[in-house]
């Protein structure tokens, strides 16, 4: 099966510029989620959905990060306006189940802001 | 929230010797995975565990998970150069929601 799909691979901006990043799960997949992981630190949740809706976005930081999966298939996640502490790769999974075994993890986008 | 510590941070050994790296947590997890991340990917799983005390092996690989539910530990044995990369515990809890939370990895460099 094709695994999920994320673009762009890398972006480079200014900060207090805007972005977004794109997320294309596994087919059949009801769970998706977006993880920030900063260089040296392990990934962290920024929102879960389950097809179209939020089942949680305590970690995402509201006033700056957006985030949809409208028609419970795709995801965008934006950021603006862009800060320097932004860097990181931006990670996207998906899941069957809900349970850590079904999750599979997209290639990720690398964020610099400068 | 829920903190994993994850040590060591990083390990050099040479190539045929055996690695153990552990992950502890404040709070109980139902579930511990341990993942592998190469550069410029997404984590990969290596191993999934889900009852206190029970031991898993995936070739090399062999994964605990603690008996007080909040541990775990991944031995990997023969180091192979391929095995370079960072390995992440992972905890899930029960409940509707069940994300993950990771750890902050360790880093693994096979000398030949």
């Amino acid at each position: 099966e094709a695994g999920v799909a994320q673009s762009p691979r890398y972006k480079i901006i200014e900060k207090r510029q805007s972005v977004a990043f794109w997320c294309n799960p596994i087919s059949g997949h009801a769970t998706l989620y977006w993880y920030q992981q900063i260089l040296g630190q392990g990934p962290k949740l920024l929102i879960q959905f389950q097809n179209n809706g939020v089942v949680d976005d305590s970690q995402l930081p509201k006033d700056r990060f957006s985030a949809e999966r409208l028609k419970g298939v795709d995801s965008t996640l934006k950021i603006q306006p862009a800060k320097l502490e932004d860097s990181a790769v931006y990670l996207c999974a998906s899941s069957f189940t809900g349970t850590g075994e079904g999750y599979t993890f997209g290639s990720g986008t690398r964020l610099t802001v400068v | 929230g829920q903190q994993l510590n994850q040590s060591p941070q990083s390990m050099f050994i040479q190539e045929g010797e055996d690695v153990s790296m552990n992950c502890t947590s404040s709070s109980i997890f139902n579930t511990w995975l341990w993942y592998k991340q190469d550069p410029g990917e997404g984590p990969v799983l290596l191993i999934a565990l889900y009852k206190a005390g029970e031991l898993t092996s995936n070739g090399r690989l062999t994964a605990q998970f603690g008996i007080t539910r909040k541990d775990s530990f991944l031995n990997i044995s023969a180091s192979i150069p391929s095995d370079v990369g960072i390995y992440f515990c992972a905890g899930q809890p029960s409940g509707s929601a069940r994300q993950l939370t990771f750890g902050s990895g360790t880093q693994l460099t096979v000398l030949p």
